[in-house]
């Protein structure tokens, strides 16, 4: 069954801290992983995208990693801030099929002054 | 001014009312799908439409219906047969088939009582 698990569920950090989101995923065939930010009450946000040969990538402050062999990703934020604050989802694409996207249930982060 | 409009952002209805979600996109996106969102999970695929006067039933398609007459439009109707239809709901268009990213509109949050 193809399934995507994010954790922490939620995460509280200190502005001007770091912090990773991890995101693990059964799907296959494998297409693309891809990390959303998502504010409160709007839609989620592309932050980054994964793909199979793919190890790490950056965007500003946001770092996401790969490893295809244990389908695992993560999402590593640097020097928080505090328009950090949101839920941040992972959503895995298989590669065949019209319904082919797999979404995790998002981590919630807050990031306090 | 390209993306994707959801109105209203807010939505109060009764029990037993039919209502209509608007989706509009001026991206010039082929496809276009309609997620729900509630506390805790991941987004759910209710409809999605790859072209012009066709759409299929996405994981939970039971209670809602779509219609795609125009390109640029795919409005949602939550119909009374939906037993929980209080949630946030999600837009989205992509470019076309299944492999680019999907952007997402500001969302509509759908208050029954």
């Amino acid at each position: 069954k193809n399934q995507v698990e994010q954790s922490p569920q939620s995460l509280i950090i200190l502005e001007g801290k770091n912090c990773t989101l991890q995101c693990n995923y059964t799907v296959s065939p494998f297409s693309n992983l891809r990390w959303y930010k998502q504010d409160t009450g709007r839609g989620p946000v592309s932050l980054t995208i994964m793909t199979f040969s793919e190890n790490t990538k950056s965007n500003g402050r946001y770092t996401a990693t790969l490893d295809a062999d244990t389908k695992q990703s993560s999402l590593h934020i640097t020097a928080s801030q505090l328009s950090d604050s949101a839920s941040y989802i992972c959503v895995v694409r298989e590669q065949t099929g019209a319904n082919n996207l797999f979404f995790g249930t998002g981590t919630r982060l807050t990031v306090i002054p | 001014d390209g993306g994707i409009t959801q109105s209203p952002k807010y939505l109060f209805r009764k029990e037993g009312q039919n209502v209509t979600l608007s989706c509009e996109q001026n991206l010039n996106h082929d496809a276009m799908y309609w997620y729900r969102q509630d506390p805790g999970q991941g987004l759910r695929l209710i409809y999605y439409s790859q072209i012009v006067n066709d759409f299929q039933k996405g994981d939970i398609a039971e209670g809602y219906s779509v219609s795609r007459e125009k390109k640029e439009s795919f409005p949602l109707t939550v119909t009374s047969a939906q037993k929980n239809p209080t949630a946030f709901y999600l837009c989205a268009s992509t470019m076309g088939g299944t492999s680019y990213e999907q952007y997402f509109g500001p969302g509509t949050r759908l208050t029954v009582t």
